[in-house]
């Protein structure tokens, strides 16, 4: 079946360490995303990819780094430096890039709370 | 900026219908999402319209769109406990943005 995967579900992290949040999918899609959910704030972008290689910032980078080195894999690290980290953290992606009919097909998430 | 505006909340009786609207900023935008957020799960599409539309109805899904006012809405027919979730109206845009922009979704509560 092809989707996108986030692992772990549940991720519990101490202040001042780094953790890295895995995202594959399986689709063949050319771009991909990165959004952080709070409750009653919908999604905020953090980075985006139009293709592997390539990303920018999205709405909310500060403290968060990407790598898309491979066009499956879209590794999102949340840095000591993000203040305030604990949230939902969803991953997308979707066939190409612009106005045509492009849906983003999401993954399950991954909660991560900073204890 | 481009923004996409929702209400936070609405309440219904099972069996009523539901209307989540949006409203959004970009007279340019080409097509408009539907998504549907369950508790602790990714979003998932619903249905879209192209901007060339009225309207558009899938099963007890119906959607109109206003393209004048910039409105969208979203009718749940007979709507079901089971359609208690989050609503997400999403505009296209392309651009430094991402592709699409989201609203902060429209939490449905069905009351049996």
């Amino acid at each position: 079946d092809g989707g996108i995967t986030q692992s772990p579900k549940y991720l519990f992290r101490k202040e001042g360490q780094n953790v890295t949040l895995s995202c594959e999918q399986n689709l063949n899609h050319d771009a991909m995303y990165w959004y952080r959910q709070d409750p009653g704030q919908g999604l905020r972008l953090i980075y985006y990819s139009q293709i592997v290689n390539d990303f920018q910032k999205g709405d909310i980078a500060e403290g968060y780094s990407v790598s898309r080195e491979k066009k499956e894999s879209f590794p999102l690290t949340v840095t000591s430096a993000q203040k305030n980290p604990t949230a939902f953290y969803l991953c997308a992606s979707s066939r190409s890039w612009g106005r045509d009919y492009n849906e983003q097909f999401f993954g399950p998430g991954t909660r991560l709370t900073v204890l | 900026g481009e923004d996409v505006e929702q209400s936070l909340f609405l309440s219904v009786r099972e069996g009523d219908s539901s209307v989540i609207n949006c409203t959004y900023t970009d007279s340019s935008s080409t097509y408009l999402y539907w998504y549907k957020q369950e508790p602790g799960a990714g979003l998932q599409l619903l249905t879209y319209i192209f901007s060339n539309m009225d309207m558009k109805q899938d099963q007890r899904l119906t959607v109109l769109l206003n393209k004048k006012d910039k409105h969208l809405s979203l009718r749940i027919a007979d709507t079901q406990t089971g359609d208690s979730a989050i609503y997400f109206c999403a505009e296209s845009i392309g651009g430094s943005q991402g592709n699409l922009i989201f609203g902060k979704g429209t939490k449905l509560s069905v009351k049996p």
